[in-house]
């Protein structure tokens, strides 16, 4: 069973930079594609980016000069970098998989919440 | 960016009876290769997102066959045939076409 996990700092202060990572395991992550998702509390969802896991990233255009997303197939882990954060960056942060025949984000990590704030 | 559209974003239903929830997209969400990259998921109440249907009529695995996608282009509609009290949450309706992926607002179902 693929399970996806999300770690990071809860807590971040405003204008550094939120640093995340998701290690996935019962499966490879080679051959798929991985995406970056949040979600503001008690609001709706905003897709970041994803990226092949061969390391080919595309990013929305609201956060591209921000973000950066990475990958390290031989640890299994997918990594966020959102710099020069504001309270607006404060979400729940899922990563997600999409799956072979276009079934995109069938496995989804149980989401870590960052806070930024001073 | 596309912009996607729900309708209604409240839904009191008794259990046992159907519901249906639509999604408009700003453009065709229909790929030369034939399929509609529309994609609805259900998000319970303190859980993460889950994947109901996929290529807007395709239901994922392990999905009661009480969930039924249909639609075409820019219309789409998520159908439950009899709504039960685990099917409470909020469905979110996305488009896989082009980057960036967008969200629909969200509809949240309850129980009367």
């Amino acid at each position: 069973q693929v399970q996806l996990q999300e770690s990071g700092p809860g807590l971040v202060k405003p204008s550094e930079t939120l640093s995340l990572t998701c290690t996935v395991s019962g499966d490879s992550m080679s051959g798929y594609y991985w995406s970056w998702i949040r979600q503001p509390p008690g609001k709706g969802l905003e897709w970041i980016g994803y990226i092949f896991y061969s390391g080919s990233a595309t990013y929305s255009p609201s956060l591209k000069s921000r973000v950066t997303i990475s990958v390290d197939a031989s640890k299994n882990q997918l990594s966020l970098e959102l710099n020069s954060v504001t309270a607006a960056d404060t979400a729940f942060y899922y990563c997600a998989r999409h799956s072979h025949g276009f079934k995109v984000f069938d496995y989804w990590g149980q989401g870590t919440l960052a806070t930024v704030s001073s | 960016d596309i912009v996607m559209t729900q309708s209604p974003l409240s839904l009191p239903v008794t259990p046992g009876e159907p519901a249906s929830i639509s999604c408009r997209s700003s453009q065709s969400l229909l790929h030369s290769n034939g399929y509609n990259f529309l994609y609805w998921y259900l998000q319970k109440p303190g859980q993460s997102p889950q994947l109901l249907i996929y290529l807007g009529s395709d239901r994922a695995s392990g999905v009661p066959d009480r969930f039924s996608g249909s639609g075409s282009g820019t219309d789409f509609t998520l159908k439950i045939s009899r709504v039960e009290a685990e099917d409470v949450g909020v469905y979110y309706c996305m488009h896989a076409l082009q980057a960036p992926y967008t969200f629909g607002q969200g509809t949240n179902l309850e129980i009367k």
